[in-house]
């Protein structure tokens, strides 16, 4: 398998654009989460799916956010409009019920300027 | 609601000596640990978990862990680094419900110098 996919790998965008961040799950996993790293605040767990349908959003930031899930194999994160301290390193996880590893993907660096 | 505290933001350390990133964590159940490792420009790679069993555990490059339950802690070592280690490390606990849902320590950079 070729591990979590996401895409871009960088993004730069400009304040009050709209942004949405992709990740493609390894098969076969039913659980899908979206972390965040900042240098303030260092990882951070923004929402997790099961089975395509969102468990806990408690840690998204703000309603500026949003993420679905419409397939088992596809899941996005929007930003909109996007801010300058929405900056930071967006990773992109995913694990399979009754397994003990989650598994991540290479991120996307987001820069909103 | 779990937490992780990771003590040391830096530790640079020079080739070939031993390392100890220390970890602490709290949480009110039983708990897996885990320490991920991020290279530069990376996403977070599995180094190695505690489960249960043994409260120590190696992984293949030479770096190990042991869980200490009465001190709440799972700190990561290594007899002898290489220039290859530099890298952030994570530590990590799950209560290995939630698909693993982690909650993440705040990392510790280790700097490893010729």
């Amino acid at each position: 398998d070729a591990g979590v996919i996401q895409s871009p790998r960088h993004e730069v965008t400009e304040m009050g654009q709209e942004v949405t961040l992709r990740c493609k799950p390894i098969s076969g996993h039913d659980y899908l989460f979206w972390y965040r790293q900042t240098m303030m605040r260092g990882l951070e767990l923004l929402i997790y799916f099961n089975n395509n349908v969102p468990i806990d959003d408690s840690g998204m930031p703000e309603d500026r956010f949003s993420a679905k899930m419409p397939n088992a194999s596809f899941s996005t994160l929007k930003i909109q409009p996007s801010e300058p301290r929405d900056s930071a390193v967006y990773f992109c996880a995913s694990s399979r019920t009754g397994e003990t590893e989650a598994f991540f993907g290479q991120g996307t660096r987001l820069t909103v300027v | 609601a779990q937490s992780v505290t990771q003590l040391d933001s830096q530790v640079p350390v020079f080739e070939e000596a031993p390392v100890e990133l220390r970890c602490n964590y709290s949480s009110s159940v039983s708990v897996y640990l885990f320490w991920y490792v991020q290279y530069p420009n990376q996403g977070l790679q599995l180094l190695l978990k505690y489960l249960s069993g043994s409260t120590l555990v190696e992984s293949i490059n030479g770096f190990e862990a042991e869980f200490n339950k009465s001190q709440t802690s799972f700190h990561l070592r290594k007899p002898s680094v290489h220039i290859s280690d530099t890298a952030e490390y994570f530590c990590a606990v799950s209560e290995g419900n939630a698909g693993n849902m982690l909650t993440f320590g705040g990392g510790t950079r280790l700097m490893v110098k010729p």
